[in-house]
């Protein structure tokens, strides 16, 4: 079964770091890029960062770029998020996500999702 | 950035219901437009990539399509478990930007 299971997340002090994991199993974790989006408490998706397959490329949302940073370990099938100089409007579920591609093409979309891990980030 | 729009934000209909949900996108960005289902408490899950192709064990009910900037998802004949809300993506250009989403409430 294909699956992705995060960890990390907690109650941390504005200004404090994080660092959240996550763990893929069920597919060839270094042939596919992967992704963090997060949610706000009953709001919308929000995509947070992206790093290909071998780790080379990695894009970042400007609301995150400077203080997060992502990385992967392929031998250790593992996705890892550091989150630095923390805000109270970072506070979310954070989700993994692959990042499949149809054949052949561009066109890409993420599946499947982690089940998310909550930061919270207040006093 | 790309500005997803979506339409209504939110929407009541009763089971066997017909509905349908919009989703505009600032720029053109071909087919490049997902379409998610979250249930509350859960994760999102893809129900259609590519503007229109179903996923693999998404009921033949859901349905997408649209191409540049105007998309659409229909739920043909609404069951129970349809009740969520659905969010489109696009996935042309990071970063990637997703509607503000749909809540589909039982009448």
């Amino acid at each position: 079964e294909v699956q992705l299971v995060e960890s990390g997340g907690g109650l941390v002090q504005p200004g404090g770091s994080l660092r959240l994991a996550c763990v893929a199993s069920g597919f060839t974790f270094r042939g596919f890029e992967m992704n963090w989006v997060r949610q706000a408490p009953g709001k919308g998706l929000e995509w947070v960062s992206s790093i290909t397959s071998d780790g080379s490329l990695i894009y970042y949302a400007d609301s995150v770029k400077g203080r997060f940073t992502l990385s992967r370990d392929n031998a250790k099938n593992s996705l890892f998020l550091q989150m630095n100089s923390l805000r109270a409007e970072d506070t979310a579920v954070y989700y993994c996500a692959r990042k499949n591609y149809a054949s052949g093409t561009l066109y890409n979309w993420f599946d499947p999702w982690g089940q998310g891990t909550l930061v919270t980030v207040s006093s | 950035d790309i500005q997803m729009t979506q339409s209504p934000s939110s929407l009541s209909a009763s089971v066997g219901d017909r509905v349908t949900i919009t989703c505009r996108a600032s720029q053109i960005i071909s087919s490049f437009l997902n379409w998610y289902q979250q249930r509350p408490g859960k994760a999102p899950k893809l129900l259609i990539s590519v503007a229109s192709s179903l996923q693999s064990g998404v009921p033949s009910r859901f349905s997408g399509s649209g191409s540049g900037t105007d998309f659409t998802l229909t739920i043909s004949g609404l069951q129970p478990e349809d009740f969520a809300t659905y969010f489109c993506q696009q996935s042309y250009t990071t970063p990637y930007t997703f509607g503000q989403g749909t809540k589909l409430e039982i009448k």
